[in-house]
């Protein structure tokens, strides 16, 4: 399969931990990339590789990854991460590019 | 500073073509593979498109091989998306974005820019 599945909606209480999800067969083969998308804007790359930041991003996001399932954990969550989280990944072919559907961060 | 600015979005009739542009600055352009992703009004991101770093090899997602074509000129540091038989589901803003390591990874994207197939 070349789908990644993710949890519609996840919600989290301001300062605590929250992970959202990512499962797909190509994630058994290649890491998956997590992106933050807030309305009207373009999406910004969290994290990539095995857990790995861009220069800017918060080290409250990690990713990590077993079996099929990646994972994005925000420790300490804070209301400026509510917004759309994406994971990412090549198809199993290795030669396309495959989104996961998005999952909604409320931040309570 | 990398900046990816997009254009060429517009409002087109079923069956009609667009041109999309990314002009890319604030880094060696010639050196990144680049994508192209799309996001219908209130959905999630779609992969479109991919083409390596000199233009010879590119991807295309099924929903649209065959009716676009993505394309580079490294001397003008620009990005293409040639856009034929458009249809009304080919709404959505399109972004350019660049790639780390020729991988999966989309670290730069432009502000992207609206495509609407209406008749």
């Amino acid at each position: 399969s070349s789908e990644l599945t993710q949890d519609p909606a996840v919600s989290v209480a301001l300062g605590q931990t929250v992970r959202i999800t990512c499962q797909g067969d190509s994630l058994r083969s290649y890491y998956a990339s997590w992106y933050q998308q807030k309305p009207g804007q373009a999406p910004v790359l969290v994290i990539y590789g095995k857990n790995n930041r861009p220069s800017g991003i918060a080290d409250r996001f990690s990713g990590s990854s077993s079996g099929n399932t990646a994972s994005l954990t925000i420790t300490g969550a804070q209301a400026e991460d509510e917004a759309d989280y994406y994971c990412n990944s090549r198809d199993s072919s290795g030669n396309h590019l495959v989104f996961g559907g998005g999952t909604k961060l409320t931040v309570l | 500073e990398v900046q990816l600015v997009e254009s060429g979005g517009d409002l087109v009739q079923p069956g009609g073509s667009l041109r999309l542009s990314c002009a890319a600055s604030g880094f060696t352009f010639s050196t990144y593979w680049m994508h192209w992703v799309r996001q219908a009004p209130g959905k999630g991101l779609v992969w479109v498109s991919r083409i390596n770093s000199d233009g010879s090899s590119t991807n295309y997602a099924d929903s649209v091989k065959g009716r676009f074509t993505i394309s580079r000129d490294n001397a003008k540091n620009t990005l293409y998306l040639q856009m034929n038989s458009l249809r009304a589901e080919d709404t959505a803003v399109y972004y350019c974005a660049r790639v780390v390591d020729s991988g999966s990874s989309l670290d730069y994207w432009g502000q992207g820019t609206l495509v609407t197939v209406s008749s």
